[in-house]
């Protein structure tokens, strides 16, 4: 099956400082990688994702790039704000509306 | 936009009770929902797949018997925990497979709270 690793698990920035979080993934057959944020106790929120036949995207402070031979992909949210402090995870599919396996979160606190 | 609801949003109960939690969607119709499981700051694991008519895809070393899972129609799936036990306490989350313009997407519950004392 299918196994994400994420790093890191917690990460500190100052506002507006730019933050980076990395995933990989093992299954050579995921081509859909979303990410999502949660804040506590609240239903993981959508916020970015990236099809296999892309390897950018952004969409105003965050971006996601994808590298599939490595199989790796990484988040990264520019001029940090306040609000962007929530747990990030990363996931893998193999098309959009299959299972998702999720990495293990990134904490990310944004210190005023 | 697709909404999800999960009903309840928290429960307690005694160890070696049964808990059924719901998962709906609300404005379009899902064959296919997931069950995920969180424990406190942990990420979320995939326990099963649960098809509309048919019966569910457990992950390995997810219990079938102990996580019972229904899919009786196109907008709602239950998650049965039998004799749940402290261990079983945890942040259970579903998701249901819908259609965004001409993709396929998840769309997420606000998830269910088990607290077994």
């Amino acid at each position: 099956g299918e196994n994400v690793e994420q790093h890191p698990s917690t990460l500190s920035v100052q506002e507006g400082d730019s933050a980076v979080i990395k995933c990989t993934y093992s299954d050579s057959a995921s081509n859909y990688f979303p990410w999502y944020k949660q804040e506590l106790g609240k239903r993981p929120q959508l916020i970015i994702d990236i099809r296999s036949n892309v390897g950018e995207k952004k969409d105003q402070r965050i971006a996601v790039t994808l590298n599939k031979t490595a199989k790796h992909f990484s988040l990264h949210i520019t001029e940090t704000q306040p609000e962007d402090s929530a747990v990030y995870f990363c996931a893998a599919a193999q098309n959009t509306g299959n299972q998702f396996y999720f990495g293990t979160g990134t904490s990310l606190t944004v210190i005023p | 936009g697709a909404v999800v609801s999960q009903h309840p949003s928290w429960v307690i109960c005694k160890s070696g009770t049964s808990v059924k939690i719901e998962c709906r969607s609300l404005d379009f119709q899902a064959t296919t929902m997931f069950w995920y499981r969180q424990f406190p700051k942990q990420s979320l694991m995939l326990m099963a797949t649960s098809n509309e008519g048919s019966k569910a895809t457990y992950e390995q070393g997810v219990e079938k018997d102990k996580f019972l899972i229904n899919h009786a129609s196109l907008t709602l799936s239950t998650l049965t925990v039998t004799s749940a036990h402290p261990e079983d306490s945890s942040f259970y989350i579903c998701s249901a497979r819908g259609t965004s313009g001409s993709t396929d997407t998840q769309y997420f519950g606000p998830g269910t709270r088990l607290t077994v004392l």
